[in-house]
């Protein structure tokens, strides 16, 4: 059965480092996404991309954070400069429709980011 | 903006015993509707949603919710708890633009033997 694939599963990084974060994405789908879980709050939308751009950010989506899509397979997360607060499990989702239309999100099994 | 509240943040039920995960929305068109879980380890998997007609949903593993709007609920259920069924449970809205997901703060099941 076709799944979400993330890498890495754990990542510790000092404060101030960049951080990429990995998802292979199912193959024959359209919309990608990246969400995380902070521990113990719930799970919060970071960005969405559809057609090589983003379609939608949420307020935590700053400018510290970008998203690429560089061979057609792969689909990153970038954190610039972490911090502190970034710790988090990171998830990546993929959708053949947007998730207004049939909520059918596949997600991945996480990353999880701890910044010292 | 859409938003979801889950009453419970653990809740413990016996083996065999009736499952009830409460979940309530916000909205201001209506909504689609959504149940994933999250077993250990694991990335979360959809259970079921409403987008329109019929108002209750059958899903994976014996779940099912009614979307009830004059409550404006969509809790979860199944009649009889398994051991399997221990995990966090996520109740979801689509928000305005059909892009994100909107989630609650989850509800973690236990189930004793």
């Amino acid at each position: 059965e076709p799944e979400v694939t993330q890498t890495p599963s754990h990542q510790v990084t000092q404060m101030g480092q960049e951080v990429i974060l990995r998802c292979v994405p199912i193959s024959n789908h359209l919309y990608f996404y990246w969400y995380r879980q902070i521990l113990g709050q719930k799970v919060e939308f970071l960005v969405s991309f559809y057609n090589n751009e983003i379609s939608e950010k949420s307020e935590i989506f700053d400018d510290q954070f970008s998203v690429e899509r560089p061979d057609g397979s792969n689909f990153t997360l970038k954190i610039r400069s972490t911090k502190l607060e970034d710790s988090a499990m990171y998830f990546c989702a993929s959708s053949h429709g947007t998730s207004g239309a049939t909520g059918e999100l596949f997600f991945g099994e996480g990353s999880r980011l701890t910044v010292l | 903006a859409q938003s979801v509240t889950q009453l419970g943040s653990h809740v413990s039920v016996s083996e065999g015993a009736l499952v009830l995960l409460r979940c309530n929305y916000s909205s201001s068109v209506p909504p689609y509707l959504f149940w994933y879980v999250q077993y250990p380890n694991q990335g979360l998997q959809l259970l079921l949603k409403y987008t329109t007609g019929a108002t209750l949903v059958k899903g994976i593993n014996g779940f099912e919710a009614e979307f009830k709007k004059s409550e404006t609920s969509f809790h979860l259920t199944k009649p009889s708890a398994h051991m399997s069924d221990a995990a966090e449970y996520f109740c979801a809205v689509s928000d305005d633009s059909g892009y994100a997901l909107n989630f609650g703060k989850g509800t973690s099941l236990l189930v004793t033997p």
